[in-house]
């Protein structure tokens, strides 16, 4: 059974640069069969895509965040993450790490989520 | 990018009462609709792809229709365990996108 568990700091200054990993237990990030997305929801509010990557290092992102996110994989550590740059209040949120049908492109399983504060 | 609304918001229902949900999507997603349930404090939780495909270990008493450009969350007779907001999210067209979610309370 695939999980998948956020790290990273719960505190980020303005302007500089979220970094969160996720941890795939159970399952390979090497899989041809799914895609490994990044999605967040602000507090009271709904999900967004951020985006994803695949298995050969493709990557794919929600334009909304205007270039500002990055997801790369560490395949010896069946890791991916994400970086976010230049962030402002307005990235606070939690941030889930999920697992993406390729094909249907429903997300499952999810990571429990990680919030991250942006403040000075 | 593709919006999803839902409706209604919120509602309250007693429980063993028949429950539905309507996401309705601004062009045409053909059959990449997916439904999620969060509960307070939990991440969300597929339920439903594909429009009407449960997901493994889902109580079958929810169940995902399509009508038209509407697609319809049921859940037949509420439970306690049932409180929760839903989202619908399209996987047709990236960027992906959800539904701003309903809140299912027991009155």
């Amino acid at each position: 059974q695939v999980q998948l568990q956020e790290s990273g700091p719960g505190l980020v200054k303005p302007s500089q640069t979220l970094s969160l990993t996720c941890s795939v237990s159970g399952g390979s990030i090497r899989s041809g069969s799914y895609y490994w997305s990044w999605i967040r929801q602000p507090a009271g509010k709904g999900l967004e895509w951020i985006g994803r990557m695949y298995s050969s290092g493709s990557t794919s992102y929600n334009p909304s965040l205007e270039s500002r996110a990055t997801i790369s994989g560490d395949t010896s550590k069946n890791q991916f993450s994400l970086k976010v740059t230049a962030v402002t209040a307005a990235d606070t949120a939690v941030y889930y790490c999920v697992r993406e049908d390729n094909g249907g492109d429903w997300f499952d399983p999810w990571g429990q989520g990680t919030l991250v504060t942006v403040s000075s | 990018d593709i919006q999803m609304t839902q409706s209604p918001s919120s509602l309250s229902a007693s429980v063993g009462d028949r429950v539905t949900i309507t996401c309705r999507a601004s062009q045409n997603i053909r059959r990449y609709l997916n439904w999620y349930q969060q509960k307070p404090g939990k991440a969300p939780k597929l339920l439903i792809y594909a429009v009407s495909t449960l997901q493994n270990g889902v109580p079958s008493r929810f169940s995902g229709t399509e009508s038209g450009a509407d697609f319809t969350l049921t859940i037949n007779s509420l439970q306690p365990e049932d409180i929760a907001t839903y989202y619908c999210q399209q996987s047709n067209i990236t960027p992906w996108t959800f539904g701003q979610g309903t809140k299912v309370e027991i009155k």
